[in-house]
């Protein structure tokens, strides 16, 4: 139990375009999505919290609108990257949690974005 | 400010034990996490602690003083497949993650 999808696993895109990455709580119903970036050889940073129905909480030093962040439903949480640039490109991971109280995050395998 | 330090890097023998540690300056606490995460992959959970003492799970246990801001990650019997990142997080009104401990694990 507890799977969390992210799709596309990795893309490429030329600079300048937008991107929209899934994340999916597949077998449990997620009120809260987490977004991190992370560089090579570094560690997971939030980028964004992400509640059902309501806005995104961005961390500081994330730009709002070059990370549009939707959570549509309590199994969606979808983030996009607007006029990407090649220093967007990272490894992004999605984390959903079941309840608002609870502890503990369910990962998905992360999207690879690389921007040319 | 928020601070988690943990080595970058560790290398043991196959079979033996390591530990990991990790030190935490946090505003607020709300429970200590060790993840596993392999190259390319996503973390995956190992441990949780949020009141002092060990926790055990099979060859992984875990440990917690909160009033030292401090905490290791205890790996017996060491296999190459335990080499990768190991990364602790401190849970507060968020999840901040300490820059991981590269572990290799050698023949």
């Amino acid at each position: 139990g507890a799977v969390v999808s992210q799709h596309p696993s990795w893309v490429i895109c030329k600079s300048g375009t937008s991107v929209k990455i899934e994340c999916r709580s597949l077998d449990f119903q997620a009120t809260t999505m987490f977004w991190y970036r992370q560089f090579p050889k570094q560690s997971l940073m939030l980028m964004a919290t992400s509640n059902e129905g309501s806005k995104a909480t961005y961390e500081q030093g994330v730009e709002k609108d070059k990370f549009l962040i939707n959570h549509a439903s309590l199994t969606l949480s979808t983030l996009t990257v607007t006029s990407a640039h090649p220093e967007d490109s990272s490894f992004y991971i999605c984390s959903a949690r079941l309840t608002s109280f609870g502890y503990e995050q369910y990962f998905g395998p992360g999207t690879r974005l690389t921007v040319t | 400010g928020q601070n988690i330090d943990q080595p970058t890097e560790m290398t043991a023998t196959e079979g033996a034990i390591v530990q990991i540690n990790c030190t935490y300056q946090t505003s607020g606490f709300n429970g200590l996490f060790w993840y596993q995460q392999h190259a390319g992959e996503a973390p995956t959970f190992l441990s949780y602690n949020v009141l002092d003492g060990l926790e055990e799970k099979g060859r992984f246990s875990s440990f917690l003083s909160r009033s030292k801001g401090y905490s290791y990650l205890l790996l017996k019997e060491l296999q190459m497949k335990d080499s990768a990142s190991y990364l602790c997080a401190v849970r507060t009104y968020k999840y901040i993650f300490g820059t991981g401990t590269r572990l290799k694990v050698l023949a």
